[in-house]
């Protein structure tokens, strides 16, 4: 059975701080992960990634996959307070672009 | 340019009604995927539709249905509803191809009581 499993479940940082959200997989024909940010309802998109050891970063948003170990994190210095939300790890499988496996997710709580 | 568009945003059923739920995709998307999203299991898939055909299935039971327009619009119907059908159902619209970042709609809050 596919597994994706995201870690820590929760976090409660001070504005400012670096954060890493973790994200294994133990899944079949592996294509792609994803992160998303879950604030209300709608999932944004905020990566995918294909290729291991290459970083996409965006702001203060980055993300890097490691395909031996089976794993991504995802990393936010600076820390704002619009940061705060849940943050979801997705992986793609090759044969069926559309059907993403997602891990529970990890809510990230940012205060002043 | 518009976003996902679910509507409606919230519903209420009683056990053993059914519902429909609808999704307008991005324009020129082609694919609209359909999950379930609840407390204890995340964010489920339930079904993907390309081009009016369905083309991916999740492991849902047969009272989980859809079907596409030929504008890509989409429709989720669950018949016989029951308590546990309570969830937030989100559909994701993308081109149909393998490398990029499906696009969520903000959701149907579905209550089931």
């Amino acid at each position: 059975e596919d597994k994706v499993v995201q870690s820590p479940l929760s976090l409660v940082v001070h504005e400012g701080d670096t954060v890493t959200l973790n994200c294994s997989y133990e899944v079949t024909n592996f294509r792609s992960l994803l992160w998303y940010k879950q604030e209300k309802k709608a999932p944004t998109f905020l990566f995918m990634l294909t290729s291991s050891g290459i970083e996409k970063k965006s702001g203060r948003l980055s993300s890097i996959l490691d395909k031996k170990e089976l794993f991504s994190i995802l990393n936010i210095t600076a820390t704002q307070t619009g940061d705060s939300a849940v943050y979801l790890c997705a992986v793609a499988h090759t044969g069926t672009a559309s059907k993403l496996t997602f891990g529970t997710g990890t809510r990230l709580q940012v205060t002043l | 340019k518009a976003g996902v568009t679910q509507t409606p945003r919230y519903l209420i059923k009683t056990r053993g009604q059914q519902v429909t739920l609808s999704c307008s995709p991005i324009s020129g998307h082609r694919s609209v995927s359909w999950y379930q999203q609840t407390p204890g299991q995340g964010l489920q898939f339930l079904f993907e539709y390309f081009s009016e055909t369905q083309r991916n299935k999740g492991n849902f039971p047969g009272r989980f249905s859809g079907r596409q327009f030929s504008n890509s619009r989409s429709e989720m119907n669950v018949s016989t509803l029951e308590l546990g059908d309570s969830a937030l159902y989100l559909c994701a619209s993308g081109p149909g191809g393998f490398d990029y970042g499906y696009t969520f709609g903000s959701g149907t809050r579905l209550t089931v009581v």
